[in-house]
């Protein structure tokens, strides 16, 4: 069964650095069929697709992120990162590391970790 | 980039009673299209995919139709369990992925 565990401080400086890591277990992050996501949900608010990466290293970002965003992945310790500079109050939210399993919508969540842009 | 917007932001259903959620897309997304449950202080569950094809484990008063840009979730009868926001996603055209804003289905 797959599993997805987010982990990473939940308090950041204003224009720090933000890094999570999501520990994947049952199943490779080199499944080809697989890609890894990041999504994020600010207070009280929706969902928002920060990016994704495939097996292959191919990345994905959202464009309003991507001068601040980057994916990566340590094939082996099965686990994908997530760093986003220059942080703000703007990037409190929870956030999430998912990725489709036989469907191509996004089978598998971690349950989340909350992160605090705040001094 | 492809806009979601679900309607109505909030629906107000008794126990028992039926609820349609709606999601309209910008631009056509075929039938790739997810919806999704959260509960407060967990993460979501996917719930239908392909716009109309329940995931494993989903019961069958939870039914998702519609293609291009008009999606429609229904739930028949709802349960205690059933209190939840709503969210659908286009995963047609990306990046970048797209979510709507979500309908939160609270207790009348």
């Amino acid at each position: 069964q797959v599993h997805l565990e987010e982990s990473g401080p939940g308090l950041v400086q204003p224009s720090g650095t933000l890094s999570l890591t999501c520990t994947v277990s049952g199943v490779s992050v080199r499944n080809g069929g697989y890609f890894w996501g990041w999504i994020r949900q600010p207070p009280g608010k929706g969902l928002e697709w920060i990016g994704s990466i495939y097996y292959s290293g191919i990345t994905y970002y959202k464009p309003s992120l991507q001068s601040r965003v980057t994916i990566s992945v340590d094939t082996s310790k099965n686990q994908v990162f997530l760093n986003l500079t220059s942080v703000t109050a703007a990037d409190t939210a929870v956030y999430y590391c998912a990725s489709p399993g036989g469907t191509e919508a996004l089978d598998y969540w971690g349950q989340g970790t909350r992160v605090t842009v705040s001094s | 980039e492809v806009v979601m917007t679900q309607s109505p932001a909030t629906l107000s259903v008794s126990p028992g009673e039926g609820a349609t959620l709606s999601c309209r897309a910008s631009q056509s997304v075929g039938t790739n299209l997810a919806w999704y449950q959260q509960k407060p202080g967990q993460a979501p569950r996917l719930l239908i995919y392909g716009a109309s094809i329940r995931a494993t484990g989903i019961p069958v008063r939870f039914s998702g139709s519609g293609s291009g840009t008009e999606f429609t979730l229904s739930i028949d009868s709802l349960q205690s369990e059933d209190f939840a926001v709503y969210h659908c996603q286009q995963y047609n055209k990306w990046p970048p992925l797209s979510f709507g804003g979500g309908t939160k289905v609270d207790i009348k």
